[in-house]
């Protein structure tokens, strides 16, 4: 059983529809993080949170907004998307320690839009 | 500049028998971390094994072992006994502990993966 769930797993979604993506880690971590994955790119970094704060954002653009209500939670608040968004989204958490910061990702939303 | 170079998009390999899937990194930070992970269709992202810039032995994690060469800045995973649910895609990621103190060392940087076929 992961310590990262994600929901939904599957999402098709309109380009005027607004959805959220649901991330919760029960592993006691206090970073989480949001990734885009692309068919034929590398795994992209979008956002990082550590303890709540927002401490990293990739030159996304603004149809996509992340929300981190406590370190267990995050949300990735999607709106007026464009076909090209369509991927695998993935969360994933660590430890914000001294040390390995092993990230642990969720299954993951994959994500059409059309 | 790419900072992971995998540069097998796809590799093949008899149940049973031993791979090894390439990674060459790209960093001037002295400390830093390798890291592998298992991607399998269902898209869940599972780690695999983690080698430290400072350390001095080969990581190793049941059948999957770390070549680690820190001179020619590769970090090769080696699986021992494939099985066929080896199949999956593999990413080779690594994190450079630079940075402003809030994200030190979050940032993680993934290869493009390479996909692992384990044939009966």
């Amino acid at each position: 059983e992961t310590g990262v769930t994600q929901t939904p797993r599957h999402l098709v979604m309109g380009m005027t529809n607004k959805k959220s993506l649901k991330c919760e880690q029960h592993l006691g971590h206090n970073a989480m993080y949001w990734y885009k994955q692309s068919a034929k790119k590398p795994l992209e970094l979008m956002f990082v949170y550590n303890f709540k704060e927002q401490t990293e954002n990739n030159s996304v653009p603004s149809r996509f907004s992340p929300e981190c209500p406590n370190s267990s939670h995050l949300f990735l608040h999607l709106h007026t998307l464009q076909p090209e968004d369509s991927a695998l989204y993935l969360c994933a958490s660590s430890q914000d320690l001294p040390g390995v910061k092993t990230q642990y990702f969720g299954p993951g939303t994959r994500l059409l839009v059309l | 500049a790419q900072k992971i170079t995998q540069t097998q998009p796809g590799m093949f390999v008899q149940e049973k028998e031993a791979v090894t899937l390439d990674c060459t990194y790209d960093t001037s930070d002295p400390s830093y971390g390798l890291f592998w992970y298992k991607q399998p269709s269902s898209g869940e992202m599972i780690f695999l094994i983690y080698q430290g810039s400072y350390d001095q032995q080969n990581a190793t994690e049941g059948r999957y072992s770390l070549n680690f060469q820190k001179a020619r800045k590769s970090a090769n995973l080696v699986i021992s006994a494939s099985q066929l649910g080896d199949s999956a895609m593999y990413f080779c990621a690594m994190r450079e502990d630079t940075g402003p103190w809030d994200n030190y060392g979050q940032n993680f940087v993934f290869g493009p993966g390479t996909r692992l076929s384990v044939l009966p």
